[in-house]
Formats: C-alpha cells, structure tokens, sequence
C-alpha cells in the first residue's frame, strides 16, 4: 500500500526549461513533505521541503508547491540544468508520530543540454 | 569528510550468511534510520532510533535486528541472508529539524 506516489517513472526537459515533477499522497496525517535528489552510486541528498501549514515554498531554483485538499504536491525546477539530471524521491511525514519517512518510488529527470 | 558513512559499501554472499553493515555518523543527531531499495519500491524503512536506549521496527523489519552501539553507530544484520535481501541499503539521519541525512549506499547482493 504505498502512501505516497510518483506517477511518472521518468521524465525529460530541454535545458532552460521548466521541470515539474508531481507527488501525491493518500495518509491525511501527512503534514511534511520533502524532496530528496539521487544520483547513482550516491546517497538521497535533501533538497527542499514544506510543512503543511504553508502551500509554497521556494528555494532558489526549486519551488514546492503543496494542495493539502487534492493531497498533491510538485516540485518545480527554472530553469533546468544539465546537472539537475537524477532521481527525485518525494518523501513525506506526520510531525508528532514517529517521524519515519514514507518515499515515492522517483522519478528520473533527464535535463537535455 | 562524509557526515555519514556506511560499510561496507558493497557485498557479496550466500544465502544462509550472517551479515553486519555499519553505519557511522559525525553529525551528532540522535535519531538514525535504516532503509532498503529495491527498485520500483522506493525507500522502505527497516529498522529506527530515536536515542541508544531506543529501538523500533519499522514497516519491513523481519529478517533484520540493529544495535545501537553510540550516538553515531547503528548497525544492521542479516542473521541468516536470503537472496530476496538483495538491495540498496541507507542509513540516515535526523537531527532537530525534521530532515534526513543519508550515507552513501551498501549494495548488497545475497546468491
């Protein structure tokens, strides 16, 4: 049963554009989500995140947004860059409880130079 | 230096074998984690604590026991290693601020 899910295994982007990937979730005790990128042979490395007290969150480059009613949220990248290329893993949690991680299962992201 | 490290970062063995992957961390959280990978699954986790004294199963524990030797040392077994163990497996760890920090990974292959 997963809880949380990323519906496109990989996606693909012309360098300078926009990359939008997207995560829903089903567990309504969820009230933080984060981002994780991946590179092979490396660690998740965390990138950005948003408690959900707040529907935006904007760090540099990457922005999430979160739709508490539609249990989505995405992860937005202006402009791409060839070394945005990796596996996104959205991640999300219930603040108060045990504080495990529940991931996506990733999406690739290859950014076209 | 790596704030998290894991060893080994690959390994071979058989079915039957008892096998031990160390995790070490420099960032002085008390909370550390242990996840496997397979892929299409994402991150599951196996095993968490949240001090020394404190140890939890999480969603897919069976087949794996940890120790939590330190604040920085938590460690995972396989007492007896099947092949579907076979895997990606992270350590990670939490601080005050609700994020993870992750190693860098232990392949591990069971034959």
């Amino acid at each position: 049963d997963q809880q949380v899910k990323q519906n496109s295994p990989s996606l693909s982007v012309q360098e300078g554009r926009i990359s939008i990937l997207n995560c829903d979730y089903t567990n309504s005790m969820f009230d933080y989500f984060l981002w994780y990128k991946k590179y092979p042979a490396e660690g998740p490395t965390f990138l950005i995140s948003i408690s959900s007290i707040k529907d935006k969150n904007e760090d540099g480059r990457f922005t999430v947004f979160l739709n508490k009613s539609a249990k989505h949220l995405s992860l937005h990248i202006v402009p791409s860059q060839p070394g945005d290329s990796a596996v996104y893993f959205c991640a999300a949690s219930a603040i108060g409880g045990a504080n495990n991680l529940f991931f996506g299962t990733g999406t690739r992201l290859t950014v076209i130079p | 230096d790596a704030d998290v490290t894991q060893t080994p970062r690959n390994r071979i063995t058989k079915t039957g074998k008892r096998i031990m992957l160390e995790c070490s961390q420099t960032k002085g959280h008390d909370r550390m984690y242990w996840y496997r990978q397979d892929p299409g699954l994402g991150l599951r986790l196996i095993y968490y604590s949240f001090d020394v004294k404190d140890i939890n199963k999480g969603e897919i524990s069976d087949g794996y026991s940890v120790s939590r030797q330190a604040q920085a040392k938590f460690s995972l077994s396989l007492e007896s290693a099947i092949p579907n163990q076979t895997a990606l497996y992270f350590c990670a760890t939490e601080g005050s601020t609700d994020t993870q920090y992750f190693g860098p990974g232990t392949r591990l292959t069971v034959l």
